[in-house]
């Protein structure tokens, strides 16, 4: 079964730091990966994609993909109380998206 | 771009009545939308996927007679839930994927907090 696994965490750092999440999977056939951010009460919001191996950076964030090791991860830099969420890691091969059960991220003021 | 809404953003219904929710890509045209559902602090639930103009493809244990799934134009799906009782209350999301998302990218709704009392 294919499968993408998370820490469920809480993540805790103290705000400006550097935030490190990370995500496995199993499905070596996944072309593209995606990063959500969830609220509590509210519905995932996409951050980022990623497709290639290497780091791909937009503002704060970092996402980084090693496909020989299946790891996916996010870097979220100088921490913002405002970045507490969970953390949702999402790989597709193709038709279906496959989710990981969320990393709950907490950045102390 | 790429914004999903949902209606009504929260229902509060009597058990054994119908609710139907509505899910509109209002800036894309969706091939494909999803309906997750999502109970307190645990993770997404795939429920089923729709194709416009096509029957839903129901993920296992989901009953397709129960959670009805129409998916009329490239822009509406919705989701029925009838007789409706109180374990199916729970937040409901939809997600639409547009055809011209190169890497699969879904966008979500924003919701439906769905209570049966």
């Amino acid at each position: 079964q294919k499968e993408v696994e998370q820490n469920s965490g809480p993540l805790s750092v103290p705000e400006g730091a550097i935030a490190s999440l990370n995500c496995t999977y199993s499905d070596r056939g996944s072309q593209s990966f995606f990063w959500y951010r969830q609220y509590s009460g509210k519905s995932p919001e996409l951050i980022m994609f990623i497709y290639s191996n290497g780091d791909k950076e937009d503002g704060r964030f970092t996402a980084q993909l090693n496909k020989a090791s299946q790891y996916v991860s996010l870097l979220i830099r100088d921490s913002q109380p405002s970045d507490s969420a969970t953390y949702l890691c999402a790989s597709t091969g193709g038709f279906k998206t496959i989710f990981g059960a969320g990393t709950r991220l907490f950045v102390k003021a | 771009g790429a914004v999903v809404s949902q209606h009504p953003s929260w229902v509060i219904c009597k058990s054994g009545t119908s609710v139907k929710i509505e899910c509109r890509s209002l800036d894309f045209q969706a091939t494909t939308m999803f309906w997750y559902r999502q109970f307190p602090k645990q993770s997404l639930m795939l429920m089923a996927t729709s194709n416009e103009g096509s029957k839903a493809t129901y993920e296992q244990g989901v009953e397709k007679d129960k959670f009805l799934i129409n998916h009329a134009s490239l822009t509406l799906s919705t989701l029925t839930v009838t007789s409706a009782h109180p374990e199916d209350s729970s937040f409901y999301i939809c997600s639409a994927r547009s055809r011209l998302a190169g890497y699969n990218e879904q966008f979500f709704g924003p919701g439906t907090r769905l209570t049966v009392l």
